[in-house]
C-alpha cells in the first residue's frame, strides 16, 4: 500500500510550544499534502510540497520533504488551543497501478493545552 | 460557493437496505473520491473519478457503486448495507486530480444496525 503512516499517534503539549509531526511513505511520489480535521468536521488543506521542493513555509506552519528517505515533517510553531485538531498527510504515486489515487495515514491527534 | 455538499448528515440503515449518499460541488472540478473514515484507520478510498463518466476503484470498493453523470455529482450507492459499512463517509473535489488539494464535504455519519 501507498499509504502514509503519520508518528506520533497522540501529541500533547503546552501552548506557545512547537508542535512536530512525521509522516512516511512506499513509494515515489508527485506531492505530499498535509491537511487538517477538527472534531466531528471534514477534512481541511493546510500545505502541499511537491517532490522536487524540500521545504515549504505558510504562516506558523513549515513542512520538509525526504524524498530519499521517503518521509515529511511538519512543523508547528507557538502552538495554540485553536492547533488542537488531528493531522493527516496524504500522497499520491507517481506511476503505478495506484496512479490517480490519492492515501492518507492515520492521523496525529494533537491536543494543545492552554 | 458552497463547495463540496454531502446529504445527509446521519442516517440510520437496517442490514440488508440500499441507499445512495449524495456528493455534489459547485467549484467546476474534473476529480472526485469517496473516503471512509473509520476509528484509528485514517481514510480510506472508496472510489474516484477522473471526470464525467469515467470512475474507478479505490482501496475499499466492495459494496459499494458510484457513476459520474454529470461534472457536479458523485453519489455514492451502498447496494445491500452490511454493519461493517458503519463508518464516516467523506467525498472529496480537487480541480485536476489527485496530485491537486482537495476540498472535503462535512461528512455522513452511517450506521448500519
Amino acid at each position: 500500500s501507498q499509504q502514509g503512516e503519520e508518528d506520533p499517534q497522540a501529541l500533547s503539549i503546552q501552548e506557545g510550544e512547537n508542535a512536530t509531526m512525521n509522516c512516511s511513505y512506499k513509494t515515489s511520489i508527485n506531492n505530499l499534502q498535509w491537511y487538517r480535521q477538527n472534531s466531528g468536521r471534514g477534512l481541511v488543506h493546510l500545505i502541499l510540497i511537491r517532490s522536487n521542493e524540500r521545504e515549504k513555509h505558510s504562516g506558523r506552519l513549515r513542512v520538509t520533504l525526504d524524498t530519499s528517505k521517503k518521509s515529511s515533517s511538519l512543523l508547528i510553531t507557538a502552538s495554540r488551543a485553536a492547533d488542537t485538531a488531528s493531522y493527516f498527510c496524504a500522497t499520491d504515486a507517481r506511476r503505478g497501478s495506484t496512479l490517480g489515487r490519492l492515501y492518507f495515514g492515520r492521523g496525529t491527534q494533537l491536543t494543545v493545552w492552554p | 460557493n458552497a463547495g463540496v455538499t454531502q446529504t445527509p448528515k446521519f442516517q440510520v440503515l437496517k442490514t440488508g437496505q440500499s441507499m445512495t449518499l449524495q456528493c455534489a460541488q459547485d467549484m467546476n472540478h474534473e476529480y472526485m473520491s469517496w473516503y471512509r473514515q473509520d476509528p484509528g484507520m485514517g481514510l480510506r478510498l472508496i472510489h474516484y473519478s477522473v471526470g464525467a463518466g469515467i470512475t474507478d476503484q479505490g482501496e475499499v470498493p466492495n459494496g459499494y457503486n458510484v457513476s459520474r453523470s454529470t461534472t457536479e455529482d458523485f453519489p455514492l450507492r451502498l447496494l445491500s448495507a452490511a454493519p461493517s459499512q458503519t463508518s464516516v463517509y467523506f467525498c472529496a473535489s480537487s480541480q485536476t486530480g489527485s496530485s491537486d488539494t482537495q476540498y472535503f464535504g462535512p461528512g455522513t455519519r452511517l450506521t448500519v444496525l
